[in-house]
């Protein structure tokens, strides 16, 4: 099976400090991708990649940066964390063309105090 | 642009019975996926079932079933013998699927409580 992990299940932050969420994927997937998940808003996408060193802006990129340097990690990076931040993010995997759909990590809760 | 909504945020049911949780969407396109994810409270998020449009058979995974009604553009999932482990929170979701840039794009969800 895929595995998808993220490398904190839970994180609390102080506004303003530089906040690095990552992820790791086991099963050489092209595609990686971070959400936010917050009550009655759903997943919303931050950003994606497609491969190594690519990255594209999803629906709710502001404040948020990602790094993708090797094919297998995803980081997500947010530069100055403030409170309106704090949810639940979601690392996905897919292969290039994702007709069988994403996997999943466990998630991130993040608060920022 | 695509969109997937879930009109039901919140149900409960006793265990054993039967659940059926709606999904519309919205596209112009012929062919595309449909997906039915599962996030159970503080666990992973996992996929319960798909659909591929072209197909008219209904896709079934054991106790989950769906009804597929393209012309409507519907997607409901139907959970029989409900169990205790059903208890999470249920995901529509659609994909255009022909390009690379496609994404998965998610409804809002429909928290599921199964009552013992």
């Amino acid at each position: 099976d895929v595995k998808v992990t993220q490398s904190s299940r839970y994180l609390v932050k102080r506004t303003g400090e530089k906040v690095f969420l990552e992820c790791v994927q086991d099963m050489d997937h092209e595609n990686m991708f971070w959400y936010r998940q917050d009550p009655g808003l759903g997943l919303r996408l931050i950003y994606f990649s497609y491969d190594v060193k690519m990255k594209e802006k999803g629906d709710i990129p502001e404040g948020y940066s990602v790094s993708r340097e090797k094919k297998e990690r995803f980081s997500l990076i947010l530069e100055s964390a403030s409170t309106n931040q704090t949810s639940m993010y979601l690392c996905a995997s897919s292969l290039t063309w994702p007709n069988y759909g994403y996997t999943f990590g466990s998630g991130t809760r993040l608060t920022v105090v | 642009a695509q969109t997937v909504t879930q009109s039901q945020p919140e149900m409960s049911v006793q265990e054993a019975e039967t659940v059926t949780l709606s999904c519309t969407y919205d596209t112009s396109e012929s062919n595309y996926y449909l997906f039915w994810y599962k996030q159970p409270p503080s666990r992973q998020m996992i996929l319960v079932i798909r659909q591929e449009a072209y197909k008219q058979q209904n896709a079934t995974e054991n106790r989950f079933s769906v009804n597929f009604q393209k012309a409507a553009k519907s997607f409901s999932l139907k959970i029989s013998d409900s169990q205790l482990g059903d208890t999470a929170m249920y995901f529509c979701a659609f994909m255009k699927g022909m390009n690379r840039d496609d994404k998965i794009i998610f409804g809002k969800g429909t928290r599921l409580h199964i009552l013992p």
